[in-house]
């Protein structure tokens, strides 16, 4: 079945570049998302690309995908002690239904 | 904006009891799930329907019901709770079309003694 893994922790400086990897199985997703989980929180949806782009830029994230590998990576630029989170990797495919599956999650902790 | 709000936030079983969680959202989504979240496992699909009076199983599917007779609402339930089904359960929808953005509730913390 669909597997994603991810590294379960990270630690970064205030101000430096965080980057989360991912890895996934399931050659026929459509979406691939970074989901972000703040303390006592649901999930929120941070970003996502569209399995056919390179790359895509949103302000102080990059989020790069090579298919090939099937790795997808976020990068955040100038982390700030409130990205302190849980940071999700999922892909997107249909199987019947259009499904998510997620990787175990990024704690990312920054330090002042 | 309510979105997807989840009921109780916090309850303690013990083992045997039974109890529903309760996720309604207001988005008119068609697609709703349930999913446990647990230290080191990340998140696991319960069960899902893909719209009114239709669900389906999950990856974790066993010791749990659901019921979905309303669009708006998602039901889960615990017949007998066990100690294995402490956890904090997330209920999320979705327009179920690309790019299927997930919308969370808050959690429900449950703790089974």
């Amino acid at each position: 079945g669909e597997d994603v893994e991810q590294s379960l922790f990270l630690s970064v400086r205030e101000g430096d570049s965080s980057v989360i990897n991912c890895t996934y199985t399931d050659s026929s997703s459509t979406y691939l998302y970074w989901y972000k989980q703040e303390p006592g929180a649901g999930l929120q949806l941070l970003t996502y690309i569209f399995s056919n782009m390179d790359m895509k830029q949103d302000q102080r994230l990059t989020v790069l995908l090579n298919k090939k590998d099937k790795h997808l990576s976020l990068r955040i630029a100038d982390t700030q002690t409130g990205d302190s989170a849980i940071y999700f990797c999922a892909e997107g495919a249909w199987a019947g239904s259009y499904q998510l599956t997620f990787g175990k999650g990024t704690k990312l902790s920054v330090i002042p | 904006n309510a979105g997807v709000t989840q009921t109780p936030k916090f309850r303690v079983l013990k083992t045997g009891q039974s109890m529903t969680l309760l996720c309604a959202q207001d988005m008119n989504h068609e697609y709703m799930y349930w999913y446990r979240q647990d230290p080191g496992m990340g998140l696991r699909l319960i069960h899902y329907s893909v719209g009114e009076g239709t669900t389906a199983k999950g990856e974790v599917p066993d010791g749990y019901n659901v019921s979905r007779l309303k669009k708006q609402n998602f039901l889960l339930g615990l017949e007998s709770a066990a100690p294995s089904q402490t956890s904090v359960y997330f209920c999320a929808s979705s327009t179920g079309r690309g790019p299927g953005e997930l919308f969370f509730g808050e959690g429900s913390r449950l703790t089974v003694l």
